[in-house]
């Protein structure tokens, strides 16, 4: 079945303690992204991936870095996460840029 | 700025009625434009997309409505059912094509 799976999907941390959100798609997509969702802001774009290696900066990247080693994988971390950063985040995934874009399920973060 | 706005946040219609959700976007160079359905505890799911070179676009028991000169957009549901409640987004693409920039949502109820 065609998806874009996200792990975990809720998490209760604390301020200051590293965390990573897993995102992987088996589409063989070569564009990524993640959102991230809040009440009355809608969806906003933290960062994206046009490609393997390639990634760039969306509308909030404070505090948010991500990789892309592989083509389906495309972790979202957190170095040092703080409560602005208490969120639903979601990943998703397009063949390419420009193209409707598949969702995963969501990552309710929780930063104490 | 870029931006999409919805005009309602809420609609409610009784089963069997047509929907109508409008979308207006500010950006007139947008050329891509998708509506998706969220459930709750899900991610947003794919409903239909048109791109700028089009007025209208059928899909199953959904219609959508792309009028250019006056940047607005909208989904139409046939016949709608329970299941059809959601929110229902829309959303644009950036000038560069690599994000889409979405509306705050609007939540349809139907109501047996």
């Amino acid at each position: 079945e065609a998806q874009v799976t996200q792990n975990p999907r809720y998490l209760i941390t604390v301020t200051g303690k590293k965390l990573t959100v897993t995102c992987s798609q088996n589409m063989n997509h070569e564009y990524m992204s993640w959102y991230r969702q809040d009440p009355g802001l809608g969806l906003r774009q933290i960062y994206y991936s046009m490609n393997v290696e390639v990634t760039d900066k969306g509308d909030v990247p404070e505090g948010y870095k991500v990789s892309r080693k592989e083509k389906r994988n495309f972790p979202l971390i957190l170095e040092s996460p703080s409560p602005n950063q208490t969120s639903l985040y979601f990943c998703a995934s397009s063949l390419y840029a420009n193209q409707p874009q598949h969702f995963g399920d969501g990552t309710r973060l929780s930063i104490l | 700025g870029e931006s999409v706005g919805l005009h309602l946040p809420t609609l409610s219609v009784q089963e069997g009625d047509n929907s109508i959700i409008n979308c207006a976007y500010s950006n007139s160079a947008s050329d891509y434009f998708i509506w998706y359905k969220q459930e709750s505890g899900k991610g947003p799911q794919f409903i239909i997309d048109i791109r700028s070179n089009m007025d209208k676009r059928q899909g199953q028991r959904v219609t959508v409505l792309l009028n250019k000169t006056v940047k607005h957009l909208s989904l139409q549901i046939a016949a709608t059912q329970p299941g059809d409640s959601a929110v229902y987004f829309c959303a644009e693409n950036s000038k560069a094509g690599t994000a889409l920039i979405f509306g705050k949502g609007t939540t349809l109820s139907v109501s047996s």
